[in-house]
């Protein structure tokens, strides 16, 4: 049982370049949600998806999309990647009620 | 909106001692309550969780808090320390609604270095 899994794990990106984080869960959760980490600030909620074909905004939106097509994915994508977004990358998934929620082991991003 | 605060950002006791890490939280409802642990270049690992019932939760590698709805709080306790518990731990708030998922809000850790 694999759980949620990122990938990439580490990736170096140039200012500008874009890129696709990838989550894939295989509980069959509805719920799943994009976290960032940055040093002294925790963990703070980008994007998340209540199902199938649905987004919506967390509390750290910008320069960021999303997109879940597919019940198990969840992708979050950089159009042109800037130093700020230099951070660890964590998604989650949860049951529809919340109870249990399972995050991925991250993703590390640096933007140089 | 829902927050948290942990005041403590570093903490170090010695192996064997008895170790309360604080959080205090913002939340207009009854809050969904996690402890999270994180080791260096690691992922979450989930300590505890409360949602109801008994305010006194009680978690994985010996740790346990209590929820005290007058102080806004649920502090994390462990008797005695081990050296493998030097980590960084992490408070969050759920604002979660039936059917609804859970959203967390994190407070800023507290790190904490164990001296054997």
């Amino acid at each position: 049982n694999a759980g949620v899994t990122q990938t990439p794990k580490f990736r170096v990106l140039k200012t500008g370049q874009s890129m696709t984080l990838l989550c894939a869960q295989d509980m069959n959760h509805e719920y799943m949600y994009w976290y960032r980490q940055d040093p002294g600030m925790g963990l703070r909620l980008i994007h998340y998806s209540v199902g199938e074909g649905t987004t919506a905004k967390g509390e750290v939106p910008d320069g960021y999309n999303v997109s879940r097509l597919k019940k198990q994915n969840f992708l979050l994508g950089l159009e042109s990647a800037a130093p700020s977004q230099t951070s660890v990358y964590f998604c989650a998934s949860s049951t529809l009620s919340g109870n249990t929620i399972y995050f991925g082991e991250g993703s590390w991003l640096t933007v140089v | 909106a829902q927050s948290v605060t942990q005041p403590d950002i570093h903490i170090t006791v010695s192996e064997g001692a008895s170790l309360e890490l604080r959080c205090n939280y913002s939340y207009g409802a009854t809050p969904y309550l996690f402890w999270y642990v994180q080791s260096p270049g690691q992922g979450l690992q989930l300590l505890l969780k409360y949602f109801s019932g008994d305010t006194l939760v009680q978690g994985i590698k010996g740790f346990e808090a209590e929820f005290k709805r007058s102080q806004s709080s649920f502090n994390l306790r462990k008797p005695s320390v081990h050296w493998s518990d030097a980590a960084e731990y992490f408070c969050a708030v759920g604002d979660g609604v039936t059917g609804g998922g859970n959203k967390l809000t994190f407070g800023t850790g507290t790190q904490l270095k164990v001296e054997l």
